[in-house]
């Protein structure tokens, strides 16, 4: 249980244009997900904290209208990095806290979305 | 806010011995610890974690201890093998269950 899946595992465009990346929890019900960036060789930052039904958080320093959050379901959330430029390049990451049945300060990461703007 | 700081930042051991990975936390509030495997390109894993209330916690070669007076804790992996070789990070959780990450220890176990 607790699988969590991203969708693409990667993908490259063109500087200027937007990407989605979405985050699903498979088999429970995520009222909270996270989303990440991790640039190589280091560890993750915590970009914002995605609530289902309501707005997301985003930490200090992220742009919240580069980045848009979408959590409209209990099992999905979405990351739209708008107005891609190469520095925007970096490996994306989701992940869901659990819910019932599940600890609920555990977080269950999704597999990774490898953004590439050339 | 919260900041995590993890040492050191890689560590080679011989197959077979202990390896030792150590972390300091500075907000007082937080309350869960856990540990994250993660291999080359792949997502991190959950290796073990442990809460406020627990001075130690053990399964099989891995075992984490924490001492919330001094507000350090650190990750224990006994008799280990070439498989363990990944990049291992430590997180605290401040407050929403939110985590915030060190910077990672790239651990290589030699054969």
């Amino acid at each position: 249980g607790a699988v969590v899946s991203q969708h693409p595992s990667w993908v490259i465009c063109k500087s200027g244009t937007s990407v989605k990346i979405e985050c699903r929890s498979l088999d429970f019900q995520a009222t909270t997900m996270f989303w990440y960036r991790q640039f190589p060789k280091q560890s993750l930052m915590l970009m914002a904290t995605s609530n289902e039904g309501s707005k997301a958080t985003y930490e200090q320093g992220v742009e919240k209208d580069k980045f848009l959050i979408n959590h409209a379901s209990l099992t999905l959330s979405t990351l739209t990095v708008t107005s891609a430029h190469p520095e925007d390049s970096s490996f994306y990451i989701c992940s869901a806290r659990g819910s019932r049945g599940l600890s609920t300060d555990t977080q269950y990461f999704g597999p990774g979305t490898r953004l590439t703007v050339l | 806010g919260e900041n995590v700081e993890q040492h050191p930042s890689t560590l080679s051991v011989q197959e077979g011995d202990s390896a030792v990975i150590k972390c300091t936390y500075s907000d007082s509030a937080s309350n869960y610890f856990p540990w994250y495997k993660q291999e080359l390109g792949k997502r991190p894993q959950l290796i073990i974690d442990i809460r406020s209330n627990v001075g130690e916690k053990k399964d099989q070669r891995i075992a984490v201890t924490l001492n919330k007076t001094a507000k350090h804790f650190s990750l224990h992996i006994t008799e280990t093998q070439p498989e363990d070789s990944a990049v291992y990070f430590c997180a605290a959780s401040p407050v929403a269950q939110k985590l915030v990450f060190g910077q990672g220890t790239r651990l290589t176990i030699n054969p």
